[in-house]
C-alpha cells in the first residue's frame, strides 16, 4: 500500500537547522508531486509548497521562502524539508503529502504521519 | 483571496446525522475535498472532488456542493468519528490549495 513515513520528532535551539525526511513506498515516486504542510499547535493546516518529483523544481508558498528548502533523493524515493535559522514560531508538526489530481483539482492523499519540530532555547 | 468558512464546532449524538458546512463564494463551481484529523494523527481524506469516497472510507461519509456551501454529511455517527474536519479547494488563479479553518466534531 502507499505509505509516506517521516522522520522522528526534533528539538532544536533557535538559529539551528533541521532536516525532515519523508520516505515513500508503494507507488512510483516520480509520478506524483510531493507537498509539504504545517500545523502549528492547536491551529489549522497551512500549505508550504511542493516539489516536482520529475524536474526537482520546488515551489514555495508565500511566507515559506528563504529559510525553507525542499529536496529529493529519487534513488530512495524520499523527499526532504530543510528549515534553517529556526525560530520559536517554526514550532509545528510538519507533514509531507502526495498530491492527487483530477480534472483541474488537486488534493492530498496520503499524508505522512507528521514530524513535530520544537524550537526552544 | 478566496476564503473558506467552517463552523468551529458541531455536536451530534451517536446514531444521528452530522452535517459540517464549508462556505465560500460560488464554491459550487469548485471541487471540494474533506479531511478527517483525529487527535495526534495526520489528516485523512474522507471525500474528494465534492462527493467521491476513497477506498476504505465508510459509505456513512458523503459530500455535496452547490451555490455557496459545500457539506460533509456523516450518517449514523459513531464515537470514532470524533475529530477535526477540514475542507479544501484548489485556487486555480494562484495555483495553491486553500483550507477551511476546521470544524471540531463532538459526539455527545
Amino acid at each position: 500500500q502507499v505509505q509516506l513515513v517521516q522522520s522522528g520528532s526534533e528539538l532544536k535551539k533557535p538559529g539551528a537547522s533541521v532536516k525532515v525526511s519523508c520516505k515513500t513506498s508503494g507507488y512510483t515516486f516520480s509520478s506524483y508531486a510531493m507537498n509539504w504542510l504545517r500545523q502549528a499547535p492547536g491551529q489549522g493546516l497551512e500549505w508550504m509548497g511542493w516539489i516536482n518529483t520529475n524536474t526537482r523544481n520546488p515551489s514555495y508558498a508565500q511566507g515559506f521562502t528563504g529559510r525553507f528548502v525542499f529536496s529529493l533523493d529519487t534513488s530512495v524515493s524520499t523527499a526532504y524539508l530543510q528549515i534553517t535559522s529556526l525560530k520559536a514560531e517554526d514550532t509545528a508538526v510538519y507533514y509531507c503529502a502526495r498530491r492527487m489530481a483530477a480534472a483541474g483539482t488537486w488534493w492530498f492523499d496520503p499524508w505522512g504521519q507528521g514530524t513535530l519540530v520544537t524550537v526552544s532555547s | 483571496s478566496y476564503v473558506l468558512t467552517q463552523p468551529p464546532s458541531v455536536s451530534v449524538a451517536p446514531g444521528q446525522t452530522a452535517r459540517i458546512t464549508c462556505g465560500g463564494n460560488n464554491i459550487g463551481s469548485k471541487s471540494v475535498h474533506w479531511y478527517q484529523q483525529k487527535p495526534g494523527q495526520a489528516p485523512v481524506v474522507v471525500v474528494y472532488d465534492d462527493s467521491d469516497r476513497p477506498s476504505g472510507i465508510p459509505e456513512r461519509f458523503s459530500g455535496s456542493n452547490s451555490g455557496n456551501t459545500a457539506t460533509l454529511t456523516i450518517s449514523r455517527v459513531e464515537a470514532g468519528d470524533e475529530a477535526d474536519y477540514y475542507c479544501q479547494v484548489w485556487a486555480s488563479s494562484s495555483d495553491h490549495p486553500i483550507f477551511g479553518g476546521g470544524t471540531k466534531l463532538t459526539v455527545l
